[in-house]
């Protein structure tokens, strides 16, 4: 049962657009969502969370916004460059914190064409 | 400042064999964290260590087991491999006042 879905494998946008990665989850419990970024043969690195307490956290050219009624969750680039081309995972977790069990989507292939 | 390391790169083993996966966390973290990430997947939890002991346990059968160190580095020990096993196994360290999990590049394992 996968409680964290990415829907889309993969998304192409230019340069200097906006790029938007949705996720979506199932398990009401879920209180801390977190959005992490990966480069071919490297770990996962952090990009931005939110706590299910606020609908939208902002960090430089990284939005996320939640929208906890409809259990859907996105990450907005803007202006998207070429070094943001990686694949983006969304991740939940129970606990107040993302230190706890984190519960990962499927990830989404970000290209962005110059 | 180091961040997660963990060795080795790339490991070969043989179905039934038992392997033995290592992770040092990031400076000033106590916990820390073990995924497997097949092919295609996202990263799945199998467990967490915390003041040598395990603190979550996702979804694994008892052939993954783990153990923390006073320094509070950690070992993932696989036993009677499977193919299925094959993975990248990712470890990832936080503290109490950080929230984040930072993550290491990874162990790449192959079951032939």
């Amino acid at each position: 049962d996968q409680q964290v879905k990415q829907n889309s494998p993969s998304l192409s946008v230019q340069e200097g657009r906006i790029s938007i990665l949705n996720c979506d989850y199932t398990n009401s419990m879920f209180d801390y969502f977190l959005w992490y970024k990966k480069y071919p043969a490297e770990g996962p690195t952090f990009l931005i969370s939110i706590s299910s307490i606020k609908d939208k956290n902002e960090d430089g050219r990284f939005t996320v916004f939640l929208n906890k009624s409809a259990k859907h969750l996105s990450l907005h680039i803007v202006p998207s460059q070429p070094g943001d081309s990686a694949v983006y995972f969304c991740a939940a977790s129970e606990g107040n914190f993302g230190n706890e069990k984190l519960t990962f989507g499927t990830g989404t292939r970000l290209t962005i064409i110059p | 400042d180091a961040g997660v390391t963990q060795s080795p790169t790339h490991l070969i083993k043989t179905r039934g064999q038992q392997v033995t996966l290592r992770c040092s966390p990031k400076s000033g973290h106590d916990t820390v964290s073990w995924y497997q990430q097949a092919l295609g997947q996202g990263p799945q939890f199998i467990f967490q260590y915390y003041e040598e002991e395990e603190r979550q346990r996702g979804n694994f059968p008892d052939r993954f087991s783990g153990h923390q160190f006073p320094n509070y580095s950690s070992e993932l020990n696989v036993n009677a491999l499977l193919l299925g096993d094959s993975a990248l196994y990712l470890c990832a360290s936080s503290s109490g006042t950080n929230y984040e999990q930072y993550f290491g590049p990874g162990t790449r394992l192959t079951v032939t």
